[in-house]
């Protein structure tokens, strides 16, 4: 599975957007983009993923540039609850088991 | 449903005791995984099964070993504890769907080796 840089850290206010970037600069044409993020001693949970076009659900909005080099996870209306760990990880169509790579993630700090 | 839980959630073993995790899933899902998280690191990947009876090496394999005789559970053991093993353990499940499977993960064993 290809590479992706975040940024280490990050901070927002509360009710402000939240943009977090991804590069995957070396990502394969059927390599798919996730997130996941990890709350305080508490297992990742699934954010959401996308191949090409960019993806809305309940809990974030995914913008992946046209050449796929590089994505952002929005968070439209940060809350202290969205404090956590974010992860972009890229999986394979074809990958034969769906282990899940992790780098270190973007620590997301959200300010009252 | 419960999706996927984890026992014990927290455990001191004195090196070289043995321990055994159980983790079990409700989702009916044929893929598993034991990852390990160290302080300030991402997940690495333990040992995986991709179906009941049948298990595989990950990243981090050595000193563990997996059994899974069920499709909901899949059991990770400690033989004998090393200090090394301190960290926190996240099992996890998913069905295959190549490249937009979604992993569900349990809330994690912290595991003190003494």
């Amino acid at each position: 599975d290809a590479k992706t840089t975040q940024p280490n850290s990050m901070e927002s206010n509360e009710e402000e957007p939240v943009h977090l970037p991804c590069n995957h600069s070396t990502i394969s044409g059927t390599d798919y983009i996730h997130w996941y993020r990890q709350l305080p001693s508490q297992g990742p949970e699934y954010v959401i993923h996308g191949l090409t076009s960019n993806v809305n659900n309940r809990m974030a909005s995914l913008a992946i540039a046209e050449d796929r080099k590089s994505s952002t996870l929005i968070l439209h209306r940060a809350t202290l609850r969205d404090a956590a760990v974010y992860y972009c990880i890229l999986r394979n169509y074809g990958g034969s088991q769906g282990n899940l790579i992790f780098g270190k993630g973007t620590k997301l700090s959200v300010k009252p | 449903n419960a999706g996927v839980t984890q026992t014990p959630k927290f455990r001191v073993l004195k090196t070289g005791q043995s321990m055994t995790l159980l983790c079990a899933q409700d989702m009916n899902h044929e893929y598993m995984y034991w990852y390990r998280q160290d302080p300030g690191m991402g997940l690495r990947l333990i040992h995986y099964s991709v179906g009941e009876g049948t298990t595989a090496k990950g990243e981090v394999p050595d000193g563990y070993n997996v059994s899974r005789l069920k499709k909901q559970n899949f059991l990770l053991g400690l033989e004998s504890a090393a200090p090394s093993q301190t960290s926190v353990y996240f099992c996890a499940s998913s069905r295959p769907r190549g490249g937009q499977e979604t992993q569900y993960f349990g809330p994690g064993t912290r595991l003190l080796v003494l």
